[in-house]
């Protein structure tokens, strides 16, 4: 079965400081894993993707396949980065289904 | 460039009444989804359909039916709303990997 463990509900964090959303994931086979990010009275939306190993909004993950983690990480927050994160998981090669942690609300303080 | 489109946006419903959630993506997306999303509890798959005509359950389907009446089409059905079905209601479609999701219904049972 799959699962997407996210550990904070709330991550409150200074303007210009390190922000890391974490995410662990359990699933047999080869996942593909994802973030996406809810901004207040907007659309979920696609942050960003594991496969394509880019950086969006100076936001990146890395899939640590020996922890089974895909941690998100920026540097410096910026206060617009304030918003819901959630992590999500897709079983490659099986099927569509793709399930979500329970997200961690990110606030960042001036 | 609708996008993924729900309807309503709105709905109060009181226990035992009957509703079904419309939802319509012009992307020409095989897959779609409905989730619903809670406070602690983050986005619950409730089903899933990686076609026309094929549908899945997901983690949380009782109380729930779809229907892909065609490749643009998803509904999610409750037939008797009970009150632990008050939620927001997302509707997602997929092309091959990023999910695409509509703005969402509030639904409240009282």
């Amino acid at each position: 079965a799959q699962r997407v463990t996210q550990p904070e509900k709330l991550l409150s964090v200074f303007k210009g400081a390190p922000v890391e959303l974490k995410c662990n994931y359990s699933y047999s086979g080869s996942p593909e894993l994802f973030w996406y990010v809810q901004y207040s009275r907007q659309r979920l939306q696609l942050l960003l993707r594991h496969i394509s190993r880019e950086s969006i909004k100076g936001f990146t993950a890395d899939l640590n396949k020996g922890e089974t983690s895909f941690h998100l990480k920026k540097p410096f927050a910026q206060e617009e980065d304030s918003a819901m994160y959630y992590c999500a998981l897709k079983a490659l090669n099986r099927d569509d289904k793709i399930i979500f942690g329970k997200g961690t609300r990110l606030h960042i303080l001036p | 460039n609708a996008g993924v489109t729900q309807t309503p946006k709105f709905q109060v419903l009181k226990t035992g009444q009957s509703m079904t959630l419309q939802c319509a993506q012009d992307m020409n997306h095989n897959s779609m989804y409905w989730y619903r999303q809670d406070p602690g509890m983050g986005l619950r798959l409730i089903y899933y359909s990686a076609s026309e005509g094929t549908t899945d359950k997901g983690e949380v389907p009782n109380g729930y039916n779809v229907s892909r009446l065609n490749k643009r089409e998803f509904s999610l059905r409750l037939e008797s709303a009970a009150p632990s079905q008050t939620s927001v209601y997302f509707c997602a479609s997929s092309g091959r990997v990023t999910l695409h999701f509509g703005n969402g219904t509030r639904l409240t049972v009282t």
